[in-house]
């Protein structure tokens, strides 16, 4: 096991297009999130995931994004009609339902909106 | 709702000189709290997590932090700096499932 991996992990867009992140978590986790990070801050919650259940949404997750976990394994984040204040790092962690305080981030993936 | 402050976004020491990271938070209820560290363009890392059992945490590479209910604080030290230190370090509190994270405090080792 690799941990949790992130793909890609830079992606440079133009305004108006559509992007999809890929996050591959830890085998054996069953919780799953995302979180945005801007420059100069903290990570910023966005989503989590049980198993293939999306249990909570950020406010900050605007109808322009939407995540899935179709099987309860690897997790897309899509962005539609990218605006240039969508440029962060995106981070997905993983963590186990008994431990779900403790979480493995992955690398992240760095949008770039031009 | 709770949330953390981390006091200073930059922090600078000589190698060899003590650390100390600040962080204090505010919770309503018993919280969860960690210190994660972010190298460049590395995901977070757990350092250390204090979860209501002792109250020094001891974490890796020789970090340690100290649950202080009376000044709400949860800062970081480790007594020597090395270089390989030099990171974004996180402080973190969490509760049901909702961490909320510091702005970050950037420390820079000088030789």
């Amino acid at each position: 096991d690799t941990g949790v991996s992130q793909d890609p992990r830079h992606k440079i867009t133009k305004r108006g297009q559509n992007v999809t992140f890929r996050c591959d978590p830890i085998s054996e986790h069953n919780r799953l999130y995302w979180y945005r990070q801007t420059l100069g801050q903290g990570p910023e919650f966005l989503t989590y995931f049980q198993n293939e259940a999306q249990l909570e949404k950020s406010r900050l997750l605007s109808n322009r994004f939407s995540a899935e976990r179709p099987k309860g394994s690897f997790s897309t984040l899509e962005i539609q009609r990218t605006e240039q204040g969508d440029s962060a790092m995106y981070l997905c962690a993983s963590s186990l339902r008994r431990d779900s305080n403790v979480l493995t981030f992955g690398a992240g993936s760095r949008l770039t909106v031009l | 709702a709770q949330s953390v402050t981390q006091l200073g976004s930059h922090v600078s020491v000589s190698e060899g000189a003590l650390v100390l990271l600040r962080c204090n938070y505010s919770s309503s209820v018993p919280p969860y709290l960690f210190w994660y560290v972010q190298y460049p363009n590395q995901g977070l890392q757990l350092l250390l997590k204090y979860t209501s059992a002792a109250t020094l945490v001891k974490g890796i590479n020789g970090f340690e932090a100290e649950f202080k209910k009376s000044e709400t604080s949860f800062h970081l030290t480790k007594p020597s700096a090395h270089m390989s230190d030099a990171a974004e370090y996180f402080c973190a509190v969490s509760y049901n499932n909702d961490m909320r994270f510091g702005a970050g405090t950037r420390l820079t080792v000088k030789p």
